[in-house]
């Protein structure tokens, strides 16, 4: 069945440093992919999308490309601030005419220390 | 902000009893949404629905139903709680464009 996997953390950086947070999934047909972002004691926000191969989402510095040939969409970020501790969530959405059942990954605790 | 409303926010059951969540829409969303959440497993899928009266389980639904009777209103009900069920609940909504809206969030303690 459609999955997302992963990377485990929690994963723990100085400020400034380089994040990448790993994302695969196994789905059937062409969905669409998200990051979402958890701040503490409140519930997931929609942080970038892309929805067909290839495509780059991007917002506050993020970035993932949706990589069809790896079944890929890793997180990035080339300078993260102490503001940007949170659970990172990876989810893909069945098309619609599939569905359009919408599932995450575990999800990914991030903490950047000053 | 998505106008998404859960509801209660917080609550206190025993063992047994029927319990029963709402999630409530002002988008005129099509797809709703209902999701536990647990240390070390993120999100996992109770139950969605793709319209009025059209529901589907998810991974995770053994002991939990849902009802869609208008398109507002999503309706998680746990027939006989039990302690596996204590959890924090979340409720999503989305339309074409399959981007989701979340609530704040239903955290339920069975005891």
């Amino acid at each position: 069945g459609d999955s997302v996997t992963q990377m485990e953390g929690p994963v723990t950086l100085s400020e400034e440093a380089f994040l990448t947070i790993n994302c695969t999934y196994t789905a059937t047909g062409y969905p669409s992919l998200f990051w979402y972002v958890q701040y503490p004691g409140e519930g997931l926000q929609l942080l970038l999308k892309a929805t067909k191969a290839d495509d780059k989402g991007s917002n506050k510095g993020f970035e993932a490309t949706y990589r069809k040939e790896t079944t890929s969409f890793h997180l990035e970020k080339g300078s993260v601030q102490v503001s940007d501790s949170a659970v990172y969530f990876c989810a893909l959405s069945v098309p619609q005419n599939q569905g359009g059942k919408l599932i995450f990954g575990q999800g990914t605790e991030l903490s950047v220390k000053p | 902000d998505a106008g998404i409303t859960q509801s209660p926010r917080h609550k206190v059951t025993e063992t047994g009893t029927p319990v029963t969540l709402r999630c409530h829409q002002t988008e005129n969303h099509r797809y709703m949404y209902w999701y536990r959440q647990d240390p070390g497993h993120g999100l996992r899928l109770i139950h969605y629905s793709y319209g009025v009266k059209d529901t589907d389980k998810g991974e995770v639904s053994d002991g939990y139903s849902v009802s869609r009777s208008k398109t507002e209103d999503f309706l998680l009900t746990l027939e006989s709680a039990t302690s596996s069920q204590t959890s924090v609940y979340f409720c999503a909504i989305s339309g074409s464009n399959t981007e989701a809206f979340f609530g704040q969030g239903t955290r339920l303690t069975v005891v």
